[in-house]
């Protein structure tokens, strides 16, 4: 099974409008890291956050993470048709290098 | 945007043939990675490389195999193609860190239709 389960798995909001999606993971971890992933391209970072962080900001993103319940969220404020894309959490568990990627959550945002 | 290249971004090709997919970094990163990914999944690990002459395989078991003779250079090889290998296949690239994974860059993937 998964390490890292997104919820929802697809949301559908208004430009201007707030985006909220979470992620949930089983083991103990380093750090946990955002991506985008736009149609037929590459996943590109967006935000990483230490296990000993709770919240972290970059621009229009917010990241919180719970260690003690294995989640954190990504909240993207005033969103904006650019932002439509698949997110994936990934989780680094400090094991060999590796990255586990969630199962993602696409965004839809329509004007 | 980073720079780590995939070539080709789409190949259709017959069952049996041998097929290498490209990846190139120009960061000097040391370690790379390939992933497969379904349309609309998530990604599965199935190799990757602390650096030159390093290779491992991933969580997800694949018939491909990987070499690293060059930092910045990481193909991916299958002998035989078969349809079960249609795909999207993406490479990427982190720096070493010294305490835990950095991020992680991607190329914009292969997309891989075996007939």
């Amino acid at each position: 099974s998964q390490q890292g389960e997104e919820d929802p798995q697809a949301l559908s909001i208004q430009e201007g409008e707030n985006a909220t999606m979470n992620c949930s993971y089983k083991t103990s971890i380093n750090n946990l890291q955002w991506y985008r992933q736009n149609s037929g391209r590459g996943l590109v970072h967006l935000i990483l956050i230490r296990s000993n962080e709770r919240e972290k900001h970059s621009g229009r993103l917010r990241v919180t993470l719970d260690t003690s319940k294995k989640s954190s969220s990504l909240l993207i404020t005033a969103s904006r048709a650019a932002d439509t894309a698949s997110y994936f959490c990934a989780t680094d568990t400090g094991t060999a290098s590796k990255l586990t990627f969630g199962t993602g959550t696409r965004l839809q945002v329509t004007l | 945007e980073a720079d780590i290249y995939q070539t080709p971004r789409y190949l259709v090709i017959g069952t049996g043939k041998k097929i290498t997919l490209e990846c190139s970094q120009t960061m000097g990163h040391d370690k790379m990675y390939w992933y497969q990914q379904d349309p609309g999944m998530e990604l599965h690990l199935i190799h990757y490389s602390y650096g030159v002459n390093s290779t491992e395989k991933g969580d997800l078991s694949s018939e491909s195999t990987v070499s690293r003779i060059r930092t910045e250079h990481f193909p991916l090889t299958l002998e035989s193609a078969r349809p079960s290998h249609t795909s999207q296949y993406l490479c990427a690239s982190s720096d070493s860190g010294r305490t835990s994974n950095q991020p992680q860059h991607f190329g914009d993937g292969t997309r891989l239709s075996i007939l």
